[in-house]
């Protein structure tokens, strides 16, 4: 069955701008989880979502920063006022329920200028 | 707060090779623990799943082991192939908070 997809692949934008990033998790799986992967760092956890909500947004590093998920499907990750130090990948992945293997998506690379 | 490191940082092989990769964690208290490879530029691909009851599990070449009152984990490739060369990143699942923590990763090259 298709995995996890995210889009877009690459996104450059210039200082200041919004950007919103899409995650499409394996269907029937309830447990949704952002990531952010900067150049030659570790992985960052961002936000958990069970379902519709998210019960850990602790990662989540400023305000500018939010996430939402509708129908307990697709979500968004929204960074407003982009700055040069969000550029990274950003990574979604997908488990049947929050004690479960999770499967990851290929990550959008974003490129603030 | 759990904290998982991966030793060592980075490896290189040649092939057919046995080795091992070693994860860490602070904080024994878990559900379980899970592998993955990455690939450059790419995303992770899950490897195994070891739940906290569990002591090992076995896929093709690869073996994972868990002891969780000493906080390890190690990975096991046998035979190792030029296609083995990833990073290896194990994440922890602790009891007390609801995300995966990832270890820094190891980098491996097999060399053909």
């Amino acid at each position: 069955g298709a995995g996890v997809s995210q889009s877009p692949s690459n996104k450059v934008t210039e200082k200041g701008k919004d950007v919103e990033l899409r995650c499409d998790p394996i269907s029937g799986h309830t447990a949704l989880y952002w990531y952010r992967q900067s150049l030659g760092q570790g992985l960052e956890f961002l936000i958990y979502f069970q379902g519709n909500s998210a019960p850990d947004k602790s990662g989540l590093p400023s305000d500018r920063f939010s996430a939402e998920r509708t129908g307990g499907s697709v979500s968004t990750l929204t960074i407003q006022r982009t700055q040069q130090e969000d550029s990274a990948v950003y990574l979604c992945a997908s488990s049947p329920g929050q004690y479960n293997e999770q499967f990851f998506g290929p990550g959008t690379r974003l490129t603030v200028l | 707060k759990q904290e998982v490191t991966q030793i060592p940082a980075a490896l290189s092989v040649p092939e057919g090779e046995n080795l091992v990769l070693n994860c860490s964690f602070t904080d024994s208290a878990i559900y379980n623990l899970q592998w993955f490879r990455q690939d450059p530029g790419k995303g992770l691909t899950s490897l195994l799943l070891i739940q906290s009851s569990q002591r090992e599990q076995t896929s093709g070449r690869l073996n994972a082991s868990l002891d969780k009152s000493s906080g390890r984990s190690t990975l096991y490739i046998a035979a190792s192939q030029p296609g083995d060369s990833a990073t290896y990143l194990c994440a922890v699942k602790s009891i007390s908070g609801q995300n995966f923590v990832f270890g820094p990763g190891t980098r491996l090259s097999v060399l053909p």
